[in-house]
């Protein structure tokens, strides 16, 4: 059982290049999220989908877009890469119902733009 | 909007001793659940321990345990007999009970001492 896997692990870009990284689950689960980590500040979202073909806007979507065309994966887009998108990128998925059931999460995605 | 607060940017503890870590947060709402989470090095997000609003009592999970002070927004974790494997950086979340967003702390990074 993989549960949520993030591809790639590791990325460097170019200012103004573009990028997809892919979250995959296995489990059926409704919710999907991507999130970023930066020091000192936790996770913040950035956008998230509760269901196949559903996306909405999280605290920090600026840059980024999102699609959800299949139930198990949730793909996070950079149009054009900047600096300050610099971070570690986390995906996270979990069941509709069953709301105290906790959300699991991919190993994250390092992601570099110089 | 709802917010989370971990004020101890860092903590230490001696092998075999017990530390709390601490958490607030602030919301309007009745319902929701706190939890948990631990991230070793390896940047895995592991759940430690949750708790749902609506229960008083609280939760226990082996060598960890909540106070949780649903009037006071508080959601401490007590870490009894310190291993150095609970070494990692440990963040408190907060979901309401209504919608899927699951908001963190800047996290507390736990030193082990041997």
């Amino acid at each position: 059982n993989a549960g949520v896997t993030q591809t790639p692990k590791f990325r460097v870009l170019k200012t103004g290049q573009s990028m997809t990284l892919l979250c995959a689950q296995d489990m059926n689960h409704e919710y999907m999220y991507w999130y970023r980590q930066d020091p000192g500040m936790g996770l913040r979202l950035i956008h998230y989908s509760v269901g196949e073909g559903t996306t909405a806007k999280g605290e920090v979507p600026d840059g980024y877009n999102v699609s959800r065309l299949k139930k198990q994966n949730f793909l996070l887009g950079l149009e054009s890469a900047a600096p300050s998108q610099t971070s570690v990128y986390f995906c996270a998925s979990r069941e509709e119902f069953g709301t105290s059931r906790p959300q699991h999460f991919g190993d994250g995605t390092r992601l570099s733009i110089l | 909007a709802q917010t989370v607060t971990q004020s101890q940017p860092e903590m230490s503890v001696q092998e075999a001793e017990t530390v709390t870590l601490s958490c607030t947060y602030d919301t309007s709402e009745s319902d929701y659940y706190l939890f948990w989470y631990k991230q070793p090095p390896s940047r895995q997000m592991i759940l430690v321990i949750r708790q749902e609003a609506y229960k008083q009592q609280n939760a226990t999970e082996n060598r960890f345990s909540v106070n949780f002070q649903k009037a006071a927004k508080s959601f401490s974790l007590k870490i009894s007999d310190s291993q150095l494997g609970d070494a990692a950086m440990y963040f408190c979340a907060y979901r309401s009970a209504i919608g899927g967003k699951l908001i963190f702390g800047q996290g507390t990074t736990l030193q082990v001492k041997p």
